[in-house]
């Protein structure tokens, strides 16, 4: 089974704070994903990535960036977090194509990040 | 106008009951149809996805897809209380590497 793995389950920072968000994929997918989800406003998605050193903004990128460096990481910055930026946090991973029209995404448990 | 819509719900139906969660598209290209359920505090699982108009049955879950009207449905027989969750519908477009969400529609069944 393909497993996408979250740093933190929980995190607690304060306003103003540099936070780092990790997740990491062990089954060779080129794509990889960062969503938050709030209650009432669904899936939204920040950055994805085709492809190392590739990022590509989502609807939502404001106030966070992104980085590949390894095919099987990527890592979501939030630069000077803010309490708005109180959410769940979700990273998911595919593959291509014929693959993605069969299996879709594979998703991370989820970081609920609490900024105070 | 959002790609996906789905209703909010929430959708009550007593155990043993069928449920119908309903789900429709405005990408005329799409390809690609996923249901994921999603437990409260937890991220989505797939439940399944569906390519072809017809219905695709696994278990107690049948995905109907009808494109011509622009439609997705997830069908759940016999609901049991561990079925109560947020069910997502997903869309893949023909051009886009990435699948659409839409905002959910929240189950529960009644014991």
């Amino acid at each position: 089974d393909v497993k996408v793995t979250q740093s933190s389950r929980y995190l607690v920072k304060r306003t103003g704070e540099k936070v780092f968000l990790e997740c990491v994929q062990d089954m060779d997918h080129e794509n990889m994903f960062w969503y938050r989800q709030d209650p009432g406003l669904g899936l939204r998605l920040i950055y994805f990535s085709y492809d190392v050193k590739m990022k590509e903004k989502g609807d939502i990128p404001e106030g966070y960036s992104v980085s590949r460096e390894k095919k099987e990481r990527f890592s979501l910055i939030l630069e000077s977090a803010s309490t708005n930026q109180t959410s769940m946090y979700l990273c998911a991973s595919s593959l291509w194509a014929e693959k993605l029209t069969r299996y879709g995404y594979t998703f991370g448990s989820g970081t609920r990040l609490t900024v105070v | 106008q959002k790609e996906v819509e789905q209703n909010s719900g929430p959708l009550s139906v007593p155990e043993g009951a069928i449920a119908s969660l309903n789900c429709t598209y405005s990408d005329r290209g799409s390809q690609s149809f996923f249901w994921y359920r999603q437990y409260s505090g937890k991220s989505p699982e797939l439940i399944m996805s569906i390519y072809s108009n017809g219905d695709k049955e696994d278990g107690r879950f049948t995905a109907q897809l009808n494109k011509a009207s622009q439609y997705v449905s997830l069908l759940i027989r016999d609901s049991q209380p561990s079925d109560s969750a947020t069910y997502l519908c997903a869309v893949m477009s023909g051009s886009a590497r990435q699948l659409t969400f839409g905002s959910g529609t929240q189950l529960t069944v009644l014991p």
